[in-house]
């Protein structure tokens, strides 16, 4: 049962434009939200995170916007940039096990020049 | 620190063959984990450790997997036999103890299984 879950596979933008990546989850136990970034033939590398008691995190272009009614996350690029370009991972952990990070299926942005 | 280093980058082997997988995690670094990334699963964790124990290895998917971690600098993945439906991407990755903090991955080692 897939409890971190990223209905849409890919996605593409226009440079300069916003991105907006979206992430569902399942379980209420999770307190604590991350987004890794890939490249190919690389591992994930960290992005930005966010916990359950915050509703937004910034970071520079990167902001991620936390629903915890609605159980969904989304992160903003702004602007947009073809360096961009890769796989999005997000990421839940519960207080219980809080390094036990459970990973979506990925959404592969691509920034067009 | 040379980050989280796994070998080999790329095995190719044949069906029924043994896979042993290897990983070195950061220096200090208190978990360890094993993640195998498909298309169909993104992501998925496979066992983690702490300070050298299993904590969790509810996700690995037969009793073909095992792993380990004799030391604090060292730990192995391994399939046996193997099948042509366990090619992916295998990645190892560490963290710190504290409290709602970062996994560091390596950069993966491509698995086929032919």
């Amino acid at each position: 049962d897939q409890q971190v879950k990223q209905n849409s596979p890919s996605l593409s933008v226009q440079e300069g434009r916003i991105s907006i990546l979206n992430c569902d989850y399942t379980n209420s136990m999770f307190d604590y939200f991350l987004w890794y970034k890939k490249y190919p033939a690389e591992g994930p590398t960290f992005l930005i995170s966010i916990s359950s008691i915050k509703d937004k995190n910034e970071d520079g272009r990167f902001t991620v916007f936390l629903n915890k009614s609605a159980k969904h996350l989304s992160l903003h690029i702004v602007p947009s940039q073809p360096g961009d370009s890769a796989v999005y991972f997000c990421a839940a952990s519960e207080g219980i096990h809080p390094n036990k990070l459970i990973f979506g299926t990925g959404t592969l942005l691509a920034v067009q020049p | 620190d040379a980050g989280v280093i796994q070998s080999p980058r790329h095995e190719v082997t044949e069906m029924g063959q043994e896979v042993t997988l290897r990983c070195k995690p950061i220096s200090g670094h208190d978990y360890l984990f094993w993640y195998r990334q498909t298309m169909m699963r993104g992501l998925e964790l496979l066992i983690y450790f702490n300070n050298n124990v299993p904590i969790d290895d509810s996700g690995m998917p037969e009793d073909r997997f095992s792993a380990k971690m004799p030391n604090a600098s060292f730990s192995t993945l391994k399939i046996q036999p193997s099948e042509p439906r366990d090619s992916a991407v295998y990645f190892c990755a560490s963290s710190f103890k504290e409290w709602n903090t970062e996994a560091f991955f390596g950069q993966g080692t491509r698995l086929t299984v032919v």
